[in-house]
């Protein structure tokens, strides 16, 4: 199975200020079709997953811009370019290439 | 607006049985392939298994395969996953998703726990 390494695994950030959380795959994630399928998810306490970002980059409906995702192949990030109160929360990834489809361990965002 | 809405979840004895249920709407429930993941109390998210929009394929990790069988009725937009011969680590919340290449949309979850 494709092991996702999620880092740091705890992020504490100021009000305001940027965020990275970086995922790293133990394989290409570059599909026959040339696509890569990895995507990022947001759940907030108590909450189910949101997906956030699809194929490394494209944020889906309703997300703020402030998120944005970038990479290729093995090496990827999620980046929140000023952290809002709203998204204090654990960040996965996961990969959608290789079955099965694999998580990351989550990335616990808090507020210092 | 898309609602999955899991129910079946609750307390079982180790190699037990259990079914689980998720009823679908405000999507062509049939056009999707649809899966199941599980996440263990206090910990990360594992994909359990998946289906192909007709059921004609379906595929398990490693942890579930002869244990576990997912299934689908588009007639009534419901998907399921029989669970047998339970053991005490699949003691987790089990949520339903439509999945488009990775889940896209989750339902609320179904706590199932594996304890004698």
């Amino acid at each position: 199975d494709v092991v996702m390494t999620q880092s740091p695994l705890s992020l504490p950030v100021t009000l305001g200020q940027p965020a990275s959380i970086s995922c790293r795959s133990s394989q290409s994630l570059v599909y026959s079709d040339g696509n890569t399928y990895l995507n990022w998810f947001q759940q907030r306490p108590g909450q189910s997953p949101r997906r956030l970002i699809y194929k490394v980059s494209n944020r889906d409906s309703g997300v703020p811009d402030r998120f944005s995702g970038s990479g290729s192949g093995t090496d990827f990030t999620l980046k929140i370019s000023r952290v809002e109160a709203e998204d204090v929360g654990v960040y996965y990834c996961i990969q959608a290439t290789h079955w099965p489809w694999t998580f990351g361990q989550g990335t616990k965002v808090e507020i210092k | 607006e898309v609602q999955l809405v899991e129910s079946g979840g609750d307390l079982v004895q180790p190699g037990g049985s259990l079914r689980l249920s998720c009823a679908a709407s405000g999507f062509a429930f049939s056009s999707y392939y649809m899966g199941w993941v599980r996440q263990a109390p206090g910990k990360g998210l594992e994909w359990v298994a998946n289906i192909k929009t007709d059921g004609s394929d379906k595929s398990y990790v490693d942890s579930v395969k002869g244990r576990f069988t997912i299934s689908r009725d588009n007639s009534k937009n419901s998907l399921y996953l029989q669970m047998n011969s339970l053991r005490v680590e699949d003691t987790a919340v089990y949520y339903c998703a439509r999945e488009s290449r990775g889940p896209l949309d989750w339902g609320q979850g179904t706590l199932v726990t594996v304890s004698s």
